[in-house]
């Protein structure tokens, strides 16, 4: 199975930083990737696919990029409901697999 | 805009089944392949496994034996059972559809324990 390791596992910022997440899959899987918000008690909200694509209904502030099999997640003037756990999860080789998540808190 | 709505038994013993249903509402339900994926403080999310329209399935070799997922298109809903559960079998199970590859709604989740 692919792997994806996600780093940091845990980030504090503040309202208006811009922070970046980055997920590393363990061999080439194209731009077949996905990353999502997931809030405490809440099932994930899909936010980018295709490394890329914001979502509909996804804020501008979000954005992804590629760059081989290092694939990251970029959020510009956080705000404070972006406070929440982000993962990855690839979608080009079966099983499908997520990254173990990225913690984001106020500092 | 699609909206799932999940159901089943939440506390089951070990070595008894799994049972939970999907129910899908808006949207087209042949468009999609449905999916099923749980969440655990020590396995993370995890896919288990998904149904095509068709009928098709692929599941995750973790619980490929042990599991089954099903549906029915005159309800618009489809099916997940685990059988023989251990307590490494507890986690929140989500339903999600799948669209664009990525997963891009999800049900409210089921706190399944085994215990």
């Amino acid at each position: 199975a692919i792997q994806l390791t996600q780093s940091p596992s845990s980030l504090s910022a503040s309202v208006g930083d811009r922070v970046t997440i980055t997920c590393r899959a363990s061999r080439g899987i194209g731009n077949s990737l996905a990353w999502y918000q997931q809030k405490s008690g809440q099932a994930p909200q899909l936010l980018i696919y295709d490394a890329s694509t914001l979502n509909g209904g996804a804020p501008s502030r979000f954005s992804g990029s590629r760059s081989g099999t290092d694939f990251t997640l970029t959020i510009t003037s956080l705000q404070a409901e972006d406070f929440a756990t982000y993962f990855c999860q690839q979608f080009n080789n079966y099983p499908f697999t997520f990254g173990q998540g990225t913690r984001l808190d106020i500092k | 805009q699609v909206q799932l709505q999940q159901w089943g038994a939440g506390l089951l013993k070990p070595s008894e089944t799994l049972s939970l249903t999907c129910g899908v509402s808006g949207g087209s339900f042949s468009a999609y392949h449905w999916n099923w994926i749980r969440q655990s403080p020590g396995m993370g999310l995890e896919w288990i496994g998904e149904i095509s329209p068709g009928g098709n399935t692929n599941y995750n070799s973790s619980l490929k034996s042990r599991v089954t997922i099903s549906l029915d298109a005159s309800k618009k809903q489809f099916s997940l059972k685990v059988n023989s559960l251990t307590a490494a079998d507890t986690a929140v199970y989500y339903c999600a559809s799948q669209l664009l590859g990525a997963f891009d709604y999800w049900g409210q989740g089921i706190m399944v324990t085994v215990s």
